[in-house]
Order: structure tokens, then C-alpha cells, then sequence
């Protein structure tokens, strides 16, 4: 098993462009999360997702976009990045979504944007 | 509301000597508390958990972590430290809902030789 694996890892942006990072599991795992981590602040929740065709905003998720067409693959767009989504992104999954259930990390994407 | 304070954004040990990070929670329901390391440059990898029953919950690495519910804490230990301890150290109460955590400001550990 690859378990959760994120593309690319390191990527630079100008203001205003979009992208999407990209997040893919192959544990089969129903729940799927993003969070970003900044420094002094610990991880955040953005979005997540507990099953293909599901998805619910987190506590931050304005600026960024996702979808869960596939139980394996939750990607985070960003449609128009500002200097404020610089940071480090983590993508993460679960089981089932439950409260007791571990979640396991990919390891990471660094995005900048100028 | 759910909440995690890490007292301590830096903690510095010697080799052998005990470890102690400490967490606090807050949680608007029964809590279920994680420890999760995070080396250099890589995803956070989980260390221990606790959910019911057992009190002391011991994870790996020889690491282990009491729930006090009385103090709302969770604080992390380890007899004795190993310059591969070094990392950042990341405490979370799992949400009300799904399976969405709320981290602390994590606590690095510098290991002295």
C-alpha cells in the first residue's frame, strides 16, 4: 500500500492563478480531509469528505474548492490563490469518518504564492 | 466547543531524561484524545489515542499518555529520551461530528546529548 500519497510537493504561485493538489488513497477508505498547517497554528481543517459524492466545508475553507468523485481521490482546488494560502497542505484519511477512527497523513504539499 | 492548548512551543530534554508535553482540551462532548509526531519535512504520524476504557494509553516509541478528565489533560511522556525523539509533537481532540480534529500549536523537542 502506497497509503496517502499528494502531488506535487513543493509549488509556486502568482497571485490570482489556480491550481489543484491533488490527494489519493488507496486503503479504501471512506473519510478524506484537508488541513492546512501554519506556523504557531497548528493544523486547520479545510474540507472533508465522508464518501464519494460528499463533501462539507471545514474551518476554514474559504478560497478553496473540492470534490469526491472516487472513494480514492479528494483534490483541493484554489481558483484564484492570494499570498495568504501560502502554507503547508496535508491531506488525510480515515476508515469511516468516525470519531475514534485514526487518520493517516500524506506528506504534505508547500505552496507559495507571490 | 472543541479546543487543544499546548503549553509550550518548545520543550528542550538531554538524552535519558524524561519527556513531558502537555495538553489540554476542550470539548462540548465525551473527548477522544490523539498524540501525533511529525518528523522533518514529512505527514504527521499518529503516536497513540484514546478513546474508552484505559485511562493510560500507551502508543509507540515507548511513548504513553494519561486522560485526566478532572483536569482536562492528556499529557504526553516518555521515561527516557532518544535523539530520535526530536520532532514536532501535536496534540487533537477529535470534533462532534465526523472524524475532523482540532490541533493544538504543536510542541517541538530538541534532544541534547
Amino acid at each position: 500500500n502506497a497509503g496517502v500519497t499528494q502531488t506535487p510537493k513543493f509549488q509556486v504561485l502568482k497571485t490570482g492563478q489556480s491550481m489543484t493538489l491533488q490527494c489519493a488513497q488507496d486503503m479504501n477508505h471512506e473519510y478524506m480531509s484537508w488541513y492546512r498547517q501554519d506556523p504557531g497554528m497548528g493544523l486547520r481543517l479545510i474540507h472533508y469528505s465522508v464518501g464519494a459524492g460528499i463533501t462539507d466545508q471545514g474551518e476554514v475553507p474559504n478560497g478553496y474548492n473540492v470534490s469526491r468523485s472516487t472513494t480514492e481521490d479528494f483534490p483541493l482546488r484554489l481558483l484564484s490563490a492570494a499570498p495568504s494560502q501560502t502554507s503547508v497542505y496535508f491531506c488525510a484519511s480515515s476508515y469511516s469518518g468516525a470519531r475514534t477512527d485514526t487518520q493517516y497523513f500524506g506528506p504534505g504539499t508547500r505552496l507559495t504564492v507571490l | 466547543a472543541q479546543s487543544v492548548t499546548q503549553l509550550g512551543s518548545h520543550v528542550s530534554v538531554s538524552e535519558g531524561a524524561l519527556v513531558l508535553l502537555r495538553c489540554n482540551y476542550s470539548s462540548s462532548v465525551p473527548p477522544y484524545l490523539f498524540w501525533y509526531v511529525q518528523y522533518p519535512n514529512q505527514g504527521l504520524q499518529l503516536l497513540l489515542k484514546y478513546t474508552t476504557g484505559a485511562t493510560l494509553v500507551k502508543g509507540i516509541n515507548g511513548f504513553e499518555a494519561e486522560f485526566k478528565k478532572s483536569e482536562t489533560s492528556f499529557h504526553l511522556t516518555k521515561p527516557s529520551a532518544h535523539m530520535s525523539d526530536a520532532a514536532e509533537y501535536f496534540c487533537a481532540v477529535s470534533g462532534t461530528g465526523a472524524n475532523n480534529l482540532f490541533f493544538g500549536t504543536g510542541t517541538r523537542l530538541t534532544v541534547i546529548p
